[in-house]
């Protein structure tokens, strides 16, 4: 069965650094997500992606956040100066059609990368 | 405003005995419903989604779940659980209204016990 994959699976880095998170969504999905679940705290919607645009982001996902399909199979997540309130697990996912008509569609989960900032 | 709530944050159940995981949701309109399970290591697993219809969904993995509007609950049960039952259970149901991402609850961690 097909499956979201990310890597890495754990990420430490010194406070202010970049970070870029990768993504490997199901081949034939159009819409890509990402969430994060700091320890403790509920998983938290960012950001979703459709036809190389951000279609939808919450209040979470700030200007030092971005995200990119460099080609065409990773999704990216980058966090550009990386604060000690970013430690979390972030999860990617995808679905066939849009969130906004999931009548029918799920989203698919990948299996985390958990971040670490010092 | 939009919330997903999961009461327990820890359940023990013995190997064999039955289980009920607990899930309510706020905010008048009736959501899209969606229980997902994540083993160690693992992504979150789509367990079974309630969108209209039967209020008693079945899924995979011997899980089924309950719809009751009148109390805004998406109870998650299985009638005999296995060692490998043991994981963290997320609940997560989504509004519509131009959203796109799924709300979700704060997981319930399920401990089996032999």
């Amino acid at each position: 069965e097909p499956e979201v994959t990310q890597t890495p699976s754990h990420q430490v880095t010194q406070m202010g650094q970049e970070v870029i998170l990768r993504c490997v969504p199901i081949s034939n999905h159009l819409y890509f997500y990402w969430y994060r679940q700091i320890l403790g705290q509920k998983v938290e919607f960012l950001v979703s992606f459709y036809n190389n645009e951000i279609s939808e982001k919450s209040e979470i996902f700030d200007d030092q956040f971005s995200v990119e399909r460099p080609d065409g199979s990773n999704f990216t997540l980058k966090i550009r100066s990386t604060k000690l309130e970013d430690s979390a697990m972030y999860f990617c996912a995808s679905s066939r059609t849009s969130g906004r008509v999931m009548s029918t569609d799920t989203q698919y989960f990948g299996p985390g990368t958990r971040l670490t900032v010092l | 405003a939009q919330s997903v709530t999961q009461p327990d944050i820890h359940i023990t159940v013995s190997e064999g005995a039955s289980l009920e995981l607990r899930c309510n949701y706020s905010y008048g309109a009736t959501p899209y419903l969606f229980w997902y399970v994540q083993s160690p290591g693992q992504g979150l697993q789509l367990l079974l989604k309630y969108f209209s219809g039967d209020t008693l969904v079945q899924g995979i993995k011997g899980f089924e779940a309950e719809f009751k509007r009148s109390q805004s609950s998406f109870n998650l049960r299985k009638p005999s659980v296995h060692w490998s039952d043991a994981a963290e259970y997320f609940c997560a149901a989504w509004w519509g209204g131009g959203a796109d991402g799924l709300t979700f609850g704060k997981g319930t961690h399920l401990i089996i016990q032999p």
